[in-house]
């Protein structure tokens, strides 16, 4: 059964102290890894895809890497704005056309000024 | 549209009753999800729909949910006899096959 983990369920952090955001995932042939950010009260808003071990992806001060096993969504020089639930979610190759996403739980990202 | 809509955006409704919910998925877009997310939770896969294939209801918590999409454009998400359990956000997303899936707003349910 695919599993997706994220990693930690909670991260508090000063304005400007850089940190990582782990998602390991176990699912029989990845057709994506993806990581999208939730503000309280509304929808998931798309980061970035990522779709082989080695790839990176960045935005502001947002950055994705994907290993065989693993993604981290990499945060530097956080700032209060960047506070919100981060998720991630993996696609499988299932042969078809069955595009379903599964889903971690999030890591709720709070930055203090 | 310019984004994936969902109607209403609150609905409470006593427990017993039947609930419709709807979402216009971005046009063009072939595939379209729906998942529930309870508070404080991650979220549940309920259905998938593509094209005109068959769609992929395996996350649907019991009988009492059905949903319906009528070609590749408007889905509606119905429980019957809803439960207090059954009170959560129920967000729709839709993507271009395999590509990444934009998210509605979500509807919030409450059972009374």
């Amino acid at each position: 059964e695919d599993q997706v983990t994220q990693s930690p369920e909670a991260l508090r952090l000063q304005e400007g102290e850089s940190s990582s955001l782990n998602c390991s995932y176990t699912v029989s042939g990845l057709r994506g890894l993806f990581w999208y950010r939730q503000d309280p009260g509304k929808g998931p808003e798309f980061l970035f895809t990522l779709y082989s071990a080695g790839e990176e992806k960045e935005k502001e001060r947002l950055k994705a890497t994907l290993t065989k096993k693993e993604s981290f969504l990499h945060i530097t020089a956080p700032k209060p704005e960047d506070s919100a639930t981060y998720l991630c979610a993996v696609r499988k190759n299932s042969g078809g056309s069955n595009y379903k996403l599964t889903f971690g739980k999030g890591t709720l990202l709070t930055v203090n000024p | 549209g310019a984004g994936v809509s969902q109607s209403p955006s609150n609905k409470v409704t006593e427990k017993g009753k039947d609930v419709e919910l709807r979402c216009d998925p971005i046009s063009g877009h072939t595939a379209l999800y729906w998942y529930r997310q309870r508070l404080g939770q991650g979220l549940e896969f309920l259905i998938y729909f593509q094209g005109n294939s068959a769609p992929d209801k395996s996350g649907l918590p019991s009988d009492r949910f059905s949903a319906e999409r009528t070609g590749e454009s408007v889905s509606t998400l119905t429980i019957q006899r809803t439960q207090q359990e059954d009170s959560a956000v129920y967000l729709c997303a839709s993507s271009l096959g395999a590509g990444k899936a934009f998210f509605g707003q979500g509807t919030r349910l409450t059972v009374v």
